[in-house]
């Protein structure tokens, strides 16, 4: 029983674009959300979280939005840049246990 | 270097063999966390420390895999009579508290 669900495997976006990565739980239980970047070969590399008292947190071009009623989150970047391209993985929280991750997007950002 | 530092970043070994890979958290973090990821997928869980005590395991953990965190500083993961659906990347996280968690390179397993 998959917990968060990134139901989307690939996404293509041209530089400059908007991307939109999806990501989607099912716990009520989790109060706060991460997204990671992970280049292939390395270990996933936090981007940015927010709590579920919040429904928007930005940090330069990556901002994430939380819909608690959808049980949804999103990342949108912008203006998506070539170096963007890796694989996203949205994680969920709650307190006293680890993070659970989705299965990723992966971001193809073309120039 | 202050991030979290895994050893080695790749091993190879044959079926049935034990391995043992090392962890070393931020230093003020207190949580260290055990994740396994293969392709296709996203990091899965095996198990976490608060300090030295091991607080969860997932039921990905067989009794084949042991974990410890002496003193509340490094871990280590041993895998005993390894097999090859063992092969993936073992990554090690850490956090202070509830907040984000900060992972290694991950160590690269092949069993062969």
């Amino acid at each position: 029983d998959q917990q968060v669900k990134q139901n989307s495997p690939s996404l293509s976006v041209q530089e400059g674009r908007i991307s939109i990565l999806n990501c989607d739980y099912t716990n009520s239980m989790f109060d706060y959300f991460l997204w990671y970047k992970k280049y292939p070969a390395e270990g996933p590399t936090f981007l940015i979280s927010i709590s579920s008292i919040k429904d928007k947190n930005e940090d330069g071009r990556f901002t994430v939005f939380l819909n608690k009623s959808a049980k949804h989150l999103s990342l949108h970047i912008v203006p998506s840049q070539p170096g963007d391209s890796a694989v996203y993985f949205c994680a969920a929280g709650a307190a006293g246990t680890a993070l659970i991750f989705g299965k990723g997007t992966t971001l193809s950002v073309s120039s | 270097d202050t991030g979290v530092s895994q050893n080695p970043r790749h091993k190879i070994t044959k079926r049935g063999q034990n391995v043992t890979f090392r962890c070393d958290p931020i230093s003020e973090h207190n949580r260290l966390y055990w994740y396994r990821q293969t392709l296709g997928q996203g990091p899965e869980f095996l198990t976490y420390f608060q300090n030295e005590a091991q607080l969860e395991k997932s039921r990905l953990l067989s009794d084949r895999f042991s974990a410890e965190r002496p003193k509340g500083s490094f871990s280590t993961l041993e895998i005993q009579r390894t097999e090859q659906g063992d092969s993936a990347m073992y990554l090690c996280a850490s956090s202070l508290g509830e907040f984000e968690a900060f992972f290694g390179q991950g160590t690269r397993l092949t069993v062969v």
